[in-house]
């Protein structure tokens, strides 16, 4: 069955620092990568995506993920954390029957000044 | 403009009633989803919806009931044989039956207190 692991259930960065949120799935099918942003008491909002095609995939608010088939990996980073990043994020991958998605157990990100 | 509204925002219940959690989508997706997300526990799928008047048990129905009888809406009622309801409730939907390459788009969540 498809999985999806997210390391490091809380990642603490400084303000200007870089993000890099770790996600590894494990699929049998070539897969669809999600990464997903939730804000405090709201629903989650698409990040980015990686369907086929290029490996780099930019998102909004300066994210970006590299899909890296050797190493299962689907990796969220911004270069300079801001303070409105503070916020959970889910990466997801799409399940082998192709009709869901499967989500890790999310990364809380915190922003010091 | 399009997307889903979940109703309401805040929900008490007291022990042994049921409750129904509202999610209508304007989007003209095929599927619809209803997640529990607790603390520490990332998203759990309770029942979801490929086409209307069918809909199928995710990992933690028990509980839990839905109906499907318009594309536009996807109920969910948490009965009183959910010992432990009180948690925040996501509704999601995708366009197409059997193929979420596009990704969900999810509502903005009701949170459900047992008081």
């Amino acid at each position: 069955a498809q999985s999806v692991t997210q390391l490091g259930s809380h990642v603490s960065v400084s303000e200007g620092a870089l993000v890099l949120l770790r996600c590894n799935y494990s699929s049998s099918v070539p897969p669809y990568l999600f990464w997903y942003v939730q804000y405090p008491n709201q629903g989650l909002q698409l990040l980015l995506k990686y369907t086929t095609g290029a490996t780099l995939v930019k998102g909004i608010n300066g994210f970006e993920a590299e899909f890296k088939k050797s190493e299962t990996s689907f990796h969220l980073t911004k270069p300079s954390a801001h303070m409105s990043d503070a916020a959970e994020y889910f990466c997801a991958v799409r399940n082998n029957a192709g009709n869901m998605l499967t989500f890790g157990g999310g990364t809380r990100l915190m922003v010091k000044p | 403009d399009g997307g889903i509204t979940q109703s309401p925002k805040y929900l008490f219940r007291k022990e042994g009633q049921n409750v129904t959690l509202s999610c209508e989508q304007n989007l003209n997706h095929d599927a619809m989803y209803w997640y529990r997300q607790d603390p520490g526990q990332g998203l759990r799928l309770i029942y979801y919806s490929q086409i209307v008047n069918d809909f199928q048990k995710g990992d933690i129905a028990e509980g839990y009931s839905v109906s499907r009888e318009k594309k536009e809406s996807f109920p969910l009622t948490v009965t009183s044989a959910q010992k432990n309801p009180t948690a925040f409730y996501l509704c999601a939907s995708s366009k197409f039956a059997g193929e979420p390459v596009y990704g969900y788009t999810f509502g903005s969540g009701t949170r459900l207190t047992v008081v």
